[in-house]
């Protein structure tokens, strides 16, 4: 059974530059959240996404933007980027289901090994 | 707004000691929270998660406990080795359709043999 994946491992860009870092999610998984853990700090939630839509978003610019796919992969883009937006981006899935669209999701999230950004 | 808080930032124990991990949050309206584990450089592994129902979960050497009304959790290592030297993120989920988690910053263990 396939855990989370991401990819790339590692990417370094120039300040202005855009990104795309991919997501597939835990076999039997259909949420994709993401995260944003700067050196030193815990990860921080930058926006869930459930049934191809965001659902949640913490308090991130729009320059962070996202998309889900029908096999329930996803993207994280970020457009313009800044020196500070270089840090590890998580990726995490989970099981939402019917349930945890009445009640709020509550099952476990299960971590990628992450994409170490490097803006310069 | 929820806000979790673990101290000391880094910690280090010789080989075979029992420790305590502490993790504490300022909002009691959580539907559970989460141990994680993180290695350098790496993501993040889950440990344990403890419903607001429930008092304490076990695993192996470790265990967390976890009390809703003062807002704080442990997390217990028993004869502590040098591989589990590693971060240790705490991770609150709050309660409400828009639940989410909040980290702290987590503790550093470094376990010397």
């Amino acid at each position: 059974d396939a855990g989370v994946t991401q990819s790339p491992t590692h990417l370094i860009k120039t300040r202005g530059q855009q990104v795309t870092l991919r997501c597939s999610p835990k076999s039997g998984h259909d949420t994709v959240s993401w995260y944003q853990q700067a050196l030193g700090q815990g990860p921080q939630f930058i926006f869930q996404y459930y049934e191809e839509e965001e659902r949640q978003r913490g308090n991130f610019p729009d320059r962070f933007s996202g998309h889900q796919f029908p096999n329930y992969s996803s993207e994280l883009n970020v457009n313009a980027l800044l020196l500070g937006d270089s840090a590890l981006y998580l990726c995490a899935s989970s099981f939402f289901g019917l349930t945890g669209r009445r009640a709020g999701n509550t099952d476990t999230q299960y971590f990628g090994p992450g994409t170490r950004l490097t803006v310069l | 707004k929820q806000e979790v808080t673990q101290i000391p930032a880094a910690l280090s124990v010789p080989e075979g000691e029992n420790l305590v991990l502490n993790c504490s949050f300022t909002d009691s309206a959580i539907y559970n929270l989460q141990w994680f584990r993180q290695d350098p450089g790496k993501g993040l592994t889950s440990l344990l998660l403890i419903q607001s129902s429930q008092r304490e979960q076990t695993s192996g050497r470790l265990n967390a406990s976890l009390d809703k009304s003062s807002g704080r959790s442990t997390l217990y290592i028993a004869a502590s080795q040098p591989g589990d030297s590693a971060t240790y993120l705490c991770a609150v989920r709050t309660t409400g359709a828009n639940s989410k988690l909040t980290f702290g910053k987590g503790i550093t263990l470094s376990v010397r043999p």
